[in-house]
C-alpha cells in the first residue's frame, strides 16, 4: 500500500461548482498535512496546511481525519484558474521533514 | 522572500555524460534541503535530503554513486547526476528547510533531458 494515496483524477468540472478531492495516508503517526497546488511543468506550490480542527482560506477549506486517516480539500465557486493538479503531502516522522507527496489529482474547470 | 532558484533550468545532455543541477536559497539559511525527482504524470518522489556540511541521506532505490549531492553551505546544495541515461530524463525539483520559519520552499525545477 502506498503511503499517500489520491484519486488521479481528471476531474472535469463546470466554472461555479464546488470539488472536494480526498487523500487517504497509512502512517498513523504523521504528523503534519499540506496541499499543494502544482501548475504544468512548474513546481508544487503550497496551498495551505491542514490542521485537525480545520482551517479555511478563502474559497478553500481543508479537514483532517485522523481516525479515518485522511485529509480533505474542499473548492468552492471553483474558478478557470483552479484548473491544476492538486497534491496532498505528509510529514510522517516528527523531527524529520520529509515530504511523502501523493500522486496528485488533476482538476480541470470548464467554462 | 523565501525565494529558491535552481539552475539550470532546463538542459539536455547526451548519454554518459554528467549534469550538476544547483539549488540556492536566495534570501534565507536552509541545513536541510531535499531533492525530488517527478516522471511525467507521477508525483514528485524525494530521492535524497541534503544537509550542510554533512553526507547526503539518500532513499531507498536511490543510487549515491550515481546521484551526488554536495551541501557546501547554508545556501547551495548540488545535485550531480553521473553517467546520465535517457531513463534519468526527469524533472528535478530542491527544497529548502527555512532554519528560522520551518517550512519548505521549492525551486523552480530543473528539466533533464537525457538523450
Amino acid at each position: 500500500r502506498k503511503e499517500v494515496e489520491q484519486d488521479p483524477g481528471p476531474f472535469n468540472v463546470p466554472e461555479g461548482a464546488t470539488v472536494a478531492f480526498n487523500c487517504t495516508y497509512s502512517n498513523s503517526a504523521s504528523q503534519s498535512f499540506f496541499w499543494y497546488r502544482q501548475d504544468c511543468r512548474k513546481e508544487p506550490k503550497l496551498l495551505m496546511s491542514v490542521y485537525s480542527s480545520g482551517n479555511e482560506d478563502g474559497r478553500f477549506t481543508a479537514q483532517l481525519n485522523r481516525a479515518s486517516q485522511y485529509i480533505s480539500l474542499l473548492i468552492r465557486d471553483s474558478k478557470l484558474s483552479d484548473s491544476a493538479t492538486y497534491l496532498c503531502a505528509v510529514i510522517s516522522n516528527f523531527g524529520n521533514e520529509k515530504l511523502t507527496f501523493g500522486t496528485g489529482t488533476r482538476l480541470t474547470i470548464i467554462p | 522572500g523565501a525565494v529558491v532558484s535552481q539552475h539550470p533550468s532546463w538542459v539536455i545532455c547526451k548519454s554518459g555524460t554528467s549534469v550538476k543541477i544547483e539549488c540556492r536559497s536566495l534570501d534565507f539559511q536552509a541545513t536541510t534541503m531535499f531533492w525530488y525527482r517527478q516522471f511525467p504524470k507521477q508525483s514528485l518522489m524525494l530521492m535524497a535530503t541534503s544537509n550542510e556540511g554533512s553526507k547526503a541521506t539518500y532513499e531507498q532505490g536511490v543510487e549515491k554513486d550515481k546521484f551526488l549531492i554536495n551541501h557546501a553551505s547554508l545556501t547551495l546544495s548540488t545535485l550531480t547526476v553521473t553517467s546520465a541515461h535517457p531513463e534519468d530524463s526527469s524533472f528535478y525539483i530542491c527544497s529548502a528547510l527555512s532554519v528560522s520559519s520551518y517550512e519548505q520552499y521549492f525551486g523552480p525545477g530543473t528539466r533533464l533531458t537525457v538523450t
